[in-house]
């Protein structure tokens, strides 16, 4: 158990629908983690923040926005989804950000859309 | 952002082969690490290099990382079922170095 929560384990949606994920990381982990894993892209970063400020962007669609609350947990939402937004989404969290720290990663949401 | 290339894309070998797998960028890491990831779970860390020619061991995995710090590779030795799983390799990299990317990973398969 890495200690990262992440709810719901699996979602079934139909397209054009918005949905919301979550994520809690380890206690006392201020760094927050997003990112997508497909078949064909492997694990694609979306978005980091630190202590509820955003840090980095990757290639996170518009149609995608996340956010980290005042008790550290984060949000990403996905709307007007499409097919292809079909895939694993990790949250990973780690006590500071970057400078090679080791980041844990939840069990993941398998998002599915039909 | 880094770019990370993993290579092979995937290997099947027998219990008991030995087999290596690389990762390689043209840029120069500021460290790097190595994750496995099993079905349905998320990719949990074995080591993180960071000097250049540096070798760590853990038990029958070998993590060498380049002179050059372009270049890592990943040695198993006696390979078991429980190895079977995507060896992925990670840096840090953008401005701050807030952002963790991944290679696309090598699919290992242990036959016993």
């Amino acid at each position: 158990d890495s200690g990262v929560t992440q709810t719901p384990k699996h979602l079934i949606t139909a397209t054009g629908q918005r949905v919301t994920l979550r994520c809690s990381p380890r206690s006392g982990d201020l760094s927050v983690y997003w990112y997508q894993q497909s078949l064909d892209q492997g694990l694609q970063f979306l978005i980091h923040y630190y202590n509820g400020e955003e840090r980095a962007k990757g290639n996170i669609l518009e149609r995608f926005s996340a956010q980290q609350f005042p008790d550290l947990h984060s949000e990403l939402n996905l709307s007007s989804l499409e097919l292809g937004d079909s895939a694993l989404y990790f949250c990973a969290s780690s006590v500071d950000p970057g400078g090679g720290r080791e980041a844990f990663f939840g069990q993941g949401t398998r998002l599915t859309v039909v | 952002t880094q770019l990370l290339e993993q290579s092979p894309q995937f290997l099947s070998i027998q219990e008991g082969e030995n087999l290596t797998v690389y990762c390689n960028s043209s840029s120069v890491f500021s460290s790097l690490q190595w994750y496995r990831q099993e079905p349905g779970e998320g990719p949990v860390l074995l080591v993180t290099v960071v000097t250049g020619g540096e070798v760590k061991k853990l038990k029958r995995l070998t993590f060498q990382f380049g002179d050059a710090r372009k270049d890592s590779s990943l040695h198993i030795t006696a390979a078991q079922p429980g190895d079977t799983g995507l060896y992925l390799c990670a840096t840090y990299s953008g401005a701050g170095s807030y952002q963790l990317t991944f290679g696309k990973g090598t699919k290992l398969s242990v036959i016993p």
